[in-house]
């Protein structure tokens, strides 16, 4: 079993639709969480970033941990096409937000005009 | 800040060469990080350095793989004897650690090396 499970999609939605993308994760030491953007053939990008559980906001994001059920979400609002691209879950624990990431697969998402 | 500098973004080899991939950090970062990217997968952790000192390195990196970062700036990921299976994207990023253990320094990614092995 990984230690991080992201379905890999793709998903499809219209554009203004609300996505949701979704991680679950086995190590409880997980403590840094993060989503990145990855557009193809490019490096990935960071969205938004988490400590601990809770929720944060940023624009059209919203990223929302569960520690208790180790399960993580990225919610866009309003989606737009150019909101198309790879979607990475990444974490990690002991030592800090900068120790090595643990990834998902990521999910493909594309938004339909 | 010119964000996380790698070359050559694409390299096409033939099996059994050498190859060497440079990254350059974001200058004020003390930590640097090399991972591998396959289709459909995930980054994979390959290894990291804190300043020049390479602190940890992953199962995946097989003895045909050599980083260093002598240094403290830039670093290298040389691949020798290359092998079909070693074509994936190799992706340098670089943080600024400091002492706080929650003070919410991340990991930035430059746009990757791209390695097909023929």
């Amino acid at each position: 079993q990984k230690e991080v499970e992201q379905d890999p999609g793709p998903l499809s939605v219209p554009e203004g639709a609300i996505v949701s993308l979704n991680c679950t994760y086995s190590n409880s030491a997980f403590q840094y969480f993060m989503w990145y953007r990855q557009y193809s053939r490019k490096g990935p990008e960071l969205l938004m970033y988490t400590y601990s559980s809770g929720n944060k906001e940023d624009g059209r994001f919203t990223a929302q941990v569960d520690k208790s059920s180790k399960y993580i979400s990225l919610f866009i609002r309003d989606s737009q096409p150019s909101d198309s691209a790879t979607y990475l879950c990444a974490m990690s624990g002991y030592g800090g937000a900068t120790n090595k990431l643990i990834f998902g697969t990521g999910t493909l998402l594309a938004v339909q005009p | 800040d010119t964000g996380v500098s790698q070359d050559p973004r694409h390299k096409i080899t033939k099996r059994g060469q050498n190859v060497t991939f440079r990254c350059d950090p974001i200058s004020e970062h003390n930590r640097l990080y090399w991972y591998r990217q396959t289709l459909g997968q995930g980054p994979e952790f390959l290894t990291y350095f804190q300043n020049e000192a390479q602190l940890e390195k992953s199962r995946l990196l097989s003895d045909r793989f050599s980083a260093e970062r002598p240094k403290g700036s830039f670093s290298t990921l040389e691949i020798q004897r290359t092998e079909q299976g070693d074509s994936a994207m190799y992706l340098c990023a670089s943080s600024l650690v400091l002492r706080r253990e929650n003070s919410g320094n991340t990991i930035y990614f430059g746009e990757g090396s791209w390695l097909t092995v023929v």
